[in-house]
């Protein structure tokens, strides 16, 4: 079944500064890779998703890039704020009706002010 | 609009006790997931449903059973709770349209003592 690899699973960084978070996945058929922001006792929340006919999609100070020769995408946080403090994680979703989406062991962002 | 519904928002168990978890959402998704969080080990699949009467098992599906007699409710059952079952469980829902993001609950808090 999908794997999906999350590094790294701590990252601290100064306001302002970027933050880059790193995944890979283990299907190849997997052509949906989104990506949840959780603060504190509240449930993930999708902050962007790629597809896998695209390389890069961007929002605003996020943007998430897609290597599907490699296997791997990237979300990108740029001019970092102390509210971007949060678990990220990375997800796979196979390509089936049942959308399994399988998701990475999560990234702790510290934003120092 | 509520989204996604989960009761209780804490319990705690003996070993051996039973409960459930009840999910309910107001989107009319089709597909319904829940997923356990642990430190370390991200979200991992228990079960989910791609319809109303339909279940599946995921990636950690022993010691649990759900049901979804009702398109809007999902519920995850504990017949016999271990320590291990201790974690922090979600639920999830998304529209049956293809690569669509799934929408989380605030989550379950469970210790089995």
């Amino acid at each position: 079944g999908e794997n999906v690899e999350q590094h790294p699973s701590t990252l601290s960084v100064q306001e302002g500064d970027s933050a880059v978070i790193k995944c890979t996945y283990s299907d190849s058929a997997s052509n949906y890779f989104p990506w949840y922001k959780q603060e504190l006792g509240k449930g993930p929340q999708l902050i962007i998703d790629i597809r896998s006919n695209v390389g890069e999609k961007k929002d605003q100070r996020i943007a998430v890039t897609l290597n599907k020769t490699a296997k791997h995408f990237s979300l990108h946080i740029t001019e970092t704020q102390p509210e971007d403090s949060a678990v990220y994680f990375c997800a796979a979703m196979l390509t089936s009706n049942t959308g399994k989406l399988i998701f990475g062991q999560g990234t702790t962002l510290q934003v120092k002010p | 609009n509520a989204g996604v519904t989960q009761t209780p928002k804490f319990r705690v168990l003996k070993t051996g006790q039973s409960m459930t978890l009840l999910c309910a959402q107001d989107m009319n998704h089709e597909y319904m997931y829940w997923y356990r969080q642990d430190p370390g080990m991200g979200l991992r699949l228990i079960h989910y449903s791609v319809g109303e009467g339909t279940t599946a098992k995921g990636e950690v599906p022993d010691g649990y059973n759900v049901s979804r007699l009702k398109k809007q409710n999902f519920l995850l059952g504990l017949e016999s709770a271990a320590p291990s079952q201790t974690s922090v469980y979600f639920c999830a829902s998304r529209p049956g349209q293809y690569n669509s993001p799934l929408h989380f609950g605030n989550g379950t808090r469970l210790t089995v003592t």
